[in-house]
């Protein structure tokens, strides 16, 4: 499977607790982004990676939110002090690195996160 | 602030009916793209087209077939025969273009439910 993969797809934790999603995108991509989907919405915007630089983040990132990727291949978002607002679907999708926005996205299946 | 709105909430169609799918967006970049994406029950997002701001041209791809306006800020999705198959919610998403590292996250609209009954 070549695709963008994410792990675990489903977590279940009680308030309070740290957890942390991987997202391993398309070999060839340069560009990650993670967004966030409740039930009923459609993505919102998280965080961009160009390589290993984050470039931008959306004010919805708290400071309780991390997103890294320090070798420019996968990343991981960290949630620390959970809290019920935090349960939604993280989504993580990649783009190739040929110049553009118009570059088309690549979905992964998601990290659904239920917290208690 | 840029923003896109999908004022059908659902939509519910007979198999081999035709249905249009709305998106009107905002943007005050003379450049920007738009997508259509498929979210099937299973919950992966898969790609279905792309349209750049001068690209005006509608296109016709099988059963799918996209109207840009510009004028009117819309780029609306129509499924001609619908299959149950087709059954999932269908995402629009906007795109500026703000520099070579600016922005590149897609804005999305809140999504249409489409439930084609056999």
């Amino acid at each position: 499977d070549t695709g963008v993969s994410q792990d675990p797809r489903h977590k279940i934790t009680k308030r309070g607790q740290n957890v942390t999603f991987r997202c391993d995108p398309i070999s060839e991509h340069n560009r990650l982004y993670w967004y966030r989907q409740t039930l009923g919405q459609g993505p919102e915007f998280l965080t961009y990676f160009q390589n290993e630089a984050q470039l931008e983040k959306s004010r919805l990132l708290s400071d309780r939110f991390s997103a890294e990727r320090p070798k420019g291949s996968f990343s991981t978002l960290e949630i620390q002090r959970t809290e019920q607002g935090d349960s939604a679907m993280y989504l993580c999708a990649s783009s190739p690195s040929r110049a553009g926005p118009g570059n088309e996205q690549f979905f992964g299946p998601g990290t659904r996160l239920t917290v208690l | 602030a840029q923003k896109v709105t999908q004022a059908q909430t659902e939509i519910s169609v007979v198999e081999k009916e035709d249905v249009t799918l709305d998106c009107v967006y905002e943007t005050r970049d003379t450049t920007y793209y738009l997508f259509w994406y498929k979210q099937p029950p299973s919950g992966e997002l898969v790609f279905l087209i792309r349209r750049n701001s001068f690209d005006e041209q509608n296109e016709i791809s099988g059963r799918y077939s996209w109207n840009f306006q510009k004028s009117t800020s819309s780029f609306n999705f129509t499924i001609t025969a619908s299959q149950v198959v087709d059954s999932a919610v269908y995402f629009c998403a906007l795109s500026e273009v703000r520099g070579d590292t600016g922005r590149r996250a897609l804005t999305f609209g809140s999504g249409t439910r489409l439930q084609v009954q056999p």
